[in-house]
């Protein structure tokens, strides 16, 4: 069975600071697409990022952007320039191609402060 | 706008009833699906169909059920078997094939036992 482990249950930075969420996941397949969804306290999930496994240039999306190390099974999110909106949980997940159904991680609560 | 409608979005729940909770989508999405989020936790696969007529359990099927008649709709009934049925429910659809697979979500329903 898929397996995605986000390790730190809670972050906390400044507002302008860079952070980094770690994900990784365990899977015996080569095929698979990985995502990071945004939850703010309104709970409305959001996609942040997407990969497709084949790709070795790491996605990006303005200010988030992902180190995706697939000999590892690494998968993190790194938010620069860290905006008060960006408070939210966010949630690691894994799909593989074809299988359609996502495996979740735990999720990492992360806090902006002022 | 296209999307995913999820209603009640606040749900009570008696001992011994069934509740059901609607998940409509007007994104002519094959694929549907159901979450359960419990507080500081992941989303756990309910059931999920990736086509009219049929469905599978997810990973936490017990205590559920669903129905997929029409392709836009997708209600899960929380039985009076769930002896735990507190949580955020959370529904999404998917396009099967497409070239950039992801998860679309809904608003969620809050459901709470009296």
């Amino acid at each position: 069975a898929q397996t995605v482990t986000q390790s730190q249950p809670e972050m906390s930075v400044q507002e302008a600071e860079t952070v980094t969420l770690s994900c990784t996941y365990d899977t015996s397949e080569s095929n698979y697409y990985l995502f990071w969804y945004k939850q703010p306290p309104s709970r409305q999930m959001i996609l942040v990022i997407r990969q497709e496994a084949y790709k070795q240039q790491n996605a990006t999306e303005n200010r988030f952007s992902v180190n995706f190390q697939k000999a590892a099974k690494s998968f993190s999110l790194k938010i620069s320039d860290s905006q008060l909106g960006d408070t939210a949980m966010y949630f690691c997940a894994f799909m593989i191609q074809g299988a359609q159904k996502l495996v979740f991680g735990q999720g990492t609560r992360l806090t902006i402060n002022p | 706008d296209g999307g995913i409608t999820q209603s009640p979005k606040y749900l009570f729940r008696k001992e011994g009833q069934n509740v059901t909770l609607s998940c409509e989508q007007n994104l002519n999405h094959d694929a549907m699906y159901w979450y359960r989020q419990d507080p500081g936790q992941g989303l756990r696969l309910i059931y999920y169909s990736q086509i009219v007529n049929d469905f599978q359990k997810g990973d936490i099927a017990e205590g559920y059920s669903v129905s997929r008649e029409k392709k836009e709709s997708f209600p899960l009934t929380v039985t009076s078997a769930q002896k735990n049925p507190t949580a955020f429910y959370l529904c999404a659809s998917m396009q099967r094939g497409a070239t950039n697979e992801k998860l679309f979500f809904g608003s969620g329903t809050q459901l709470s036992v009296l």
